[in-house]
């Protein structure tokens, strides 16, 4: 079992659906938890970073954690067409383990 | 803003020639990394740099070297390369320990 566990996809939707993206994750020692998009022949941009558990909301993204059953989540809402991407979740611990871990990414298609 | 710039966006080598790839940094960042992307794998950590002439392995070292002679670069080295190494290669550079990982456009190698 990898340490973070993510579904490729891809996930079609609607232009304007909402969008759930999410990763599952074993090591209880992560602290700090990332979203980064990719588009198609780009390198990844951070796009949410959330420490411990709670939400945190930026426009029409929201990060969800929950430690207690190590999931997390990235909401999308009014999709869009250019929300098409790659989108990685990522997640490290505290201290002196800072190289952070990826989830394989979920490919999202929203179509006009 | 800060950019990361992989000199070389698309390669192609043939089967036992020596390829370099490089990456520059221009935010005085500590940290660079190397990772390759796959379909179905996600980023994997080849190598990675938190001070000039320092480098630690990631998962999956062999085949592959590096070097960090100035701050601002980091050289991944392919000393023989093989079809197996067909990949997109992604350069990374972070502040700290707690920074956020800044990616380049990538390197698309291909071995043939």
């Amino acid at each position: 079992q990898k340490e973070v566990e993510q579904d490729p996809g891809p996930l079609s939707v609607p232009e304007g659906a909402i969008v759930s993206l999410n990763c599952t994750y074993s090591n209880s020692a992560f602290q700090y938890f990332m979203w980064y998009r990719q588009y198609s022949r780009k390198g990844p941009e951070l796009l949410m970073y959330t420490y411990s558990s709670g939400n945190k909301e930026d426009g029409r993204f929201t990060a969800q954690v929950d430690k207690s059953s190590k999931y997390i989540s990235l909401f999308i809402r009014d999709s869009q067409p250019s929300d098409s991407a790659t989108y990685l979740c990522a997640m490290r611990g505290a201290g002196g383990s800072y190289i952070p871990t990826f989830g394989r990414g979920t490919s999202l298609i929203v179509h006009p | 803003d800060v950019k990361v710039t992989q000199s070389s966006r698309y390669l192609v080598k043939r089967t036992g020639e020596k390829v370099f790839l490089e990456c520059v940094q221009d935010m005085d960042h500590e940290n660079m990394f190397w990772y390759r992307q796959d379909p179905g794998l996600g980023l994997r950590l080849i190598y990675f740099s938190y001070d000039v002439k320092m480098k630690e392995k990631g998962d999956i070292p062999e085949g592959y070297s590096v070097s960090r002679e100035k701050k601002e670069r980091f050289s991944l080295i392919l000393e023989s390369a093989s079809t197996n190494q067909t990949s997109m290669y992604l350069c990374a550079s972070s502040l700290g320990f707690a920074g956020e990982l800044f990616f380049g456009e990538g390197s698309r190698l291909t071995v043939l």
